[in-house]
């Protein structure tokens, strides 16, 4: 089967300005997950969603928002973007809490 | 709170054994091990429960102690295709769902 797509792949933006990305999890699964990976920090918890409902949030500013639709893809903005939103965001998706988490290839976004 | 994992690197020559520990301050009730390679997604290993369960690769072995809040990751006879990053992720139950992942092990096998 299909496994987790994410686009845009790259993306370049400048301070300031505002981002979508978009997650398609493997057909069936309700449950997504977003995680922003930094050489530093590791897989940083950005938030999940469970059939269009957000269950939970990690400890990012407000300028980091997401939602899921009810085909459960889901899709993740940052407004007013700064320099160290530079990373990798991966989206992942699961049937639900106890079940492996299928990872997109991430996109690569890089803020001038 | 985000777990910690250690060693935070180890290099190992095919065939050696590697066990790796993720240790939380918090109460846990699932414990998830996933390996990334440079440029790749992370990929699922193993999830361990509280009771007991355990869901994962037949080839990887884990064990979660629920007391210490602590799960270890056993690689027996290392293959070059283990190295990469090791990740644990950590989830205290309850209805809100959050993964926390440690900062990563680095294993590195050679030949």
């Amino acid at each position: 089967k299909a496994g987790v797509t994410q686009t845009p792949r790259y993306l370049i933006k400048t301070r300031g300005q505002q981002v979508t990305l978009s997650c398609s999890p493997i057909s069936g699964h309700r449950s997504v997950s977003w995680y922003q990976q930094t050489p530093g920090q590791g897989l940083q918890f950005l938030f999940e969603y469970f059939s269009e409902t957000q269950r939970n949030k990690g400890n990012f500013p407000g300028r980091f928002s997401g939602r899921q639709f009810s085909n459960s893809r889901s899709e993740m903005n940052v407004s007013t973007l700064e320099l160290g939103d530079s990373a990798l965001y991966l989206c992942a998706s699961s049937w639900d809490k106890t079940y492996e988490q299928y990872f997109g290839p991430g996109t690569r976004l890089t803020v001038t | 709170q985000q777990p910690v994992q250690s060693p935070q690197a180890v290099i190992l020559r095919e065939g050696e054994d590697a066990v790796i520990n993720c240790s939380s301050s918090k109460a846990l009730y699932s414990v998830h091990w996933y390996r990334q390679k440079h440029g790749e997604a992370p990929i699922f290993l193993m999830i361990l429960l509280k009771g007991g369960e355990q869901k994962g690769h037949d080839k990887i072995s884990a064990s979660f102690n629920e007391k210490k809040q602590q799960s270890s990751l056993y690689l027996t006879a290392s293959q070059l295709s283990y190295s990469g990053t090791y990740f644990c992720g950590t989830e205290s139950g309850g209805s809100n769902y959050k993964l926390t992942f440690g900062k990563g092990t680095l294993l590195t096998v050679n030949p």
